[in-house]
């Protein structure tokens, strides 16, 4: 099974200044036939569903603001908001799904406001 | 637009079986794109992945979970359900179902039902 690491479990960022989360896997989620990277990256908002931000690594979701954006292959990924805004609070949380059906979640970091 | 809703009892006691279905609306279950999902989130804690379902019935389950989860479909309702047995105060989530799109173009778990709280107590 594939583990997924994230960190840190939370920061906290001043408005306008970038958060970066960091997600390792315990094995490469990039599927060689079609060099594509099988990771997503959610929303979640207190009270609410997570949200699909971003998948295959780096591809934002329909209507997702470009301050959102993803990167990394294999087994390293980071993901980041390139200026905090006061609406981006929420808890991130990365997921493979090279097992797909089958799918694992990252424990998820916690964003706040400095 | 696809809408997704769950439903159940929110109080389910120790040793017994916790029951939910899934509605879905503005949409058929029944396409080859898609997999149908159940994720659960404890109070305070992260989302875990339960298991996944394909209209033809196909099942998938987490391992650490797959000894006590049933996961089946009814296409005739536009519905599935999901199962699992002998539950402890572990058990005690917000239950979600989710669809699973596995296009070339989008990939993840688009649509989200708003989450139903199930607590494990006497």
């Amino acid at each position: 099974d594939i583990v997924m690491t994230q960190s840190p479990d939370s920061l906290a960022v001043s408005l306008g200044e970038r958060a970066t989360i960091n997600c390792k896997s315990s094995q490469s989620v990039l599927y060689s036939s079609n060099n594509k990277n099988y990771l997503a990256w959610y929303q979640q908002k207190p009270g609410q569903p997570p949200k699909l931000l971003i998948y295959w690594a780096s591809i934002r979701g329909s209507g997702v603001p470009d301050r959102f954006s993803g990167s990394g292959s294999g087994t390293d990924f980071t993901f980041t908001i390139s200026s905090l805004q006061a609406e981006d609070v929420a808890v991130y949380y990365c997921q493979e799904y090279y097992s797909t059906p089958a799918l694992t979640f990252g424990g998820g970091t916690k964003v706040e406001i400095k | 637009q696809l809408q997704l809703q769950e439903s159940g009892p929110g109080l389910v006691k120790p040793s017994e079986t916790l029951s939910l279905t899934c509605t879905v609306s503005g949409g058929s279950i029944s396409s080859n794109l898609y997999y149908w999902g159940w994720v659960r989130q404890p109070p305070g804690k992260g989302l875990e992945w339960i298991g996944n379902i394909y209209y033809s019935g196909t099942t998938y389950y987490n391992p650490s979970l797959e000894s006590r989860v049933t996961i089946f479909v009814d296409t005739s309702k536009n519905q599935f359900s999901l199962r699992l047995s002998s539950v402890t105060a572990a058990d005690t989530a917000v239950y979600y179902c989710a669809r699973l799109i596995v296009g070339a173009d989008l990939y993840g778990m688009d649509v989200w039902g708003q989450g139903t709280t199930v607590t494990v107590s006497s």
